[in-house]
C-alpha cells in the first residue's frame, strides 16, 4: 500500500520569505502523479500544483514550485514571497495511476506579518 | 467548465436523527465521486467512493451510507446520527485516472 508522510505538523514563516514543506511517499510504481492541496481557514480544498512522475522538470505555478526527487521519493513544496493568504493546511497527495488519492497528514503553515 | 455543489454548508442535528448530505457535479459525465470526512485539524479520511451509478465502495465500517442515484449525484446518509459523526464532510470528483480530485466547499456537521 502507498503511504504519504508529511513530517512537519506545523511551520511558520515571515511574510515575503520563502518556506519549503516536505513530503515523502512510498510506492513500487514507476508511473504516478503527485499533488499539493491547500486548505485555508475556510476549509475549502484547493489544488495548488501537480507533478507527473515521468516528467523530470519540476512543476511551477507562480510563487509555488516543487522539488521532485524521484529516486528519493520526495516531493517538497516551495512557497516564495510568502503572503498572509498562504496561511493554511497543506496536504501532499499521491495517485498511482488509478482512481484513488492517498493523502499525507498535512502541514499547518502560518505566515506571520 | 466543471463545478461541484455540496449542501448544506453547516448542519446541527441531534443524536439519533437522520442525515442526508448531497453533492452534484456539473459539466462532466461519469465522474468518480468521493466522500471524505475530516476531524478538526486533522487529515482526510475516505468514507466512500463511486465509479458509476449504483456502484459504491466503502472504505471504513461506520454509521453512514452512500448512494449514487444519478450519474452526477452523490448522497451521504445516516439513519441515526451518533456524536462521533460530527466533523467536516467533503465531496469530491475525479474525471479520469491520474487527474486531481476537485472538492466541494464542505459541510460542517455538528451532532448534539
Amino acid at each position: 500500500a502507498q503511504t504519504v508522510t508529511q513530517s512537519q505538523p506545523e511551520m511558520s514563516v515571515q511574510e515575503a520569505e520563502t518556506v519549503t514543506l516536505s513530503c515523502t511517499y512510498d510506492t513500487s510504481e514507476s508511473n504516478y502523479y503527485l499533488f499539493w492541496y491547500k486548505q485555508p481557514p475556510s476549509r475549502q480544498m484547493i489544488l495548488v500544483i501537480r507533478q507527473e512522475a515521468y516528467k523530470q522538470q519540476n512543476a511551477t505555478e507562480n510563487r509555488f514550485s516543487v522539488n521532485f526527487q524521484k529516486a528519493a521519493k520526495s516531493f517538497s513544496l516551495k512557497i516564495s514571497d510568502s503572503q498572509l493568504g498562504d496561511t493554511a493546511m497543506y496536504f501532499c497527495a499521491f495517485n498511482n495511476a488509478g482512481n484513488m488519492l492517498t493523502f499525507g497528514g498535512g502541514t499547518r503553515l502560518m505566515v506571520k506579518p | 467548465s466543471q463545478t461541484i455543489h455540496q449542501w448544506p454548508a453547516t448542519l446541527v442535528q441531534p443524536v439519533g436523527s437522520p442525515l442526508s448530505l448531497e453533492c452534484t457535479v456539473e459539466g462532466t459525465s461519469n465522474p468518480n465521486l468521493y466522500w471524505y470526512r475530516q476531524a478538526a485539524g486533522r487529515g482526510l479520511q475516505l468514507l466512500f467512493y463511486s465509479v458509476g451509478i449504483g456502484q459504491i465502495s466503502s472504505e471504513v465500517p461506520q454509521n453512514l451510507s452512500a448512494s449514487r442515484p444519478q450519474d452526477r449525484q452523490f448522497i451521504l446518509s445516516s439513519k441515526k446520527l451518533l456524536l462521533s459523526d460530527s466533523g467536516f464532510y467533503l465531496c469530491a470528483w475525479m474525471s479520469a485516472y491520474n487527474s486531481p480530485l476537485h472538492f466541494g466547499n464542505g459541510t460542517r456537521l455538528t451532532v448534539t
